[in-house]
């Protein structure tokens, strides 16, 4: 079975400033995807970032980064620049070699940019 | 392109009736996923689409969930003898290759479902 934990329920953060949003996971599966979706207040869940269990460089997308540390078990999103529009939860999800089409998710990150 | 659709975005029921909730995947995506979110959590799988069959229904509650995709496309699923205790967001899902470890789900926005 897989896991994922997302231990800070909210977070604040300044406009233009970097936040970091923390997950750890579990899984027995020496292949797994571990995947950042943000999901506004409309509801819709936005896929943001992707990172590979074998990846050697952790993944970027514009403003958002993965800090992936594979001996942790951690994949923290990072987000430079905060803008107003940030402000949303974001959900930590992973899928596995076994299962790969499953996405299980973590409880989710309220995030909240402050002007 | 355009997007998944689910409809409708709302759903009051009186407990008890049968609803249905229906989801139009990203034209081209032959899978197709239903998820579940419960206030205050992440979504949890249900059903898995790959075509008209349905791969993967392990995530799916108890026997008063049923989900059908008869022409491979658009996804239906159904919820009988609601009960409070299903009131959720029902998110659906779609993709083009699920058996790749890097393939993103696309989400629709969701169809609220509040059984009084």
């Amino acid at each position: 079975a897989q896991k994922i934990t997302q231990t800070q329920p909210g977070m604040f953060v300044q406009e233009k400033e970097a936040v970091t949003l923390d997950c750890t996971y579990d899984t027995s599966d020496p292949s797994y995807g571990l995947f950042w979706y943000k999901q506004p207040s409309s509801g819709e869940m936005i896929f943001l970032i992707y990172q590979g269990s074998y990846d050697q460089q952790n993944a970027t997308e514009g403003r958002y980064s993965l800090n992936f540390q594979k001996a942790r078990k951690s994949a923290n999103l990072v987000i430079s620049a905060s803008q107003l529009g940030d402000s949303a939860m974001y959900f930590c999800a992973m899928n596995s070699g076994g299962s790969n089409y499953k996405l299980t998710f973590g409880k989710g990150t309220l995030l909240t940019v402050n002007p | 392109g355009a997007g998944v659709s689910q409809t409708p975005s709302n759903k009051v029921t009186e407990k008890g009736k049968y609803v249905e909730l229906r989801c139009d995947p990203i034209s081209g995506h032959t899978a197709l996923y239903w998820y579940r979110q419960s206030l205050g959590q992440g979504p949890e799988f249900l059903i898995y689409f790959q075509g008209t069959g349905a791969a993967d229904d392990s995530g799916l509650p108890n026997d008063r969930f049923f989900a059908v995709r008869p022409e491979g496309s658009v996804s239906t699923l159904k919820i009988q003898r609601t009960e409070r205790g299903d009131s959720a967001v029902y998110l659906c899902a779609s993709s083009q290759n699920p058996r790749a470890l890097q393939e993103t789900q696309y989400f629709g926005p969701g169809t609220r479902l509040l059984v009084l």
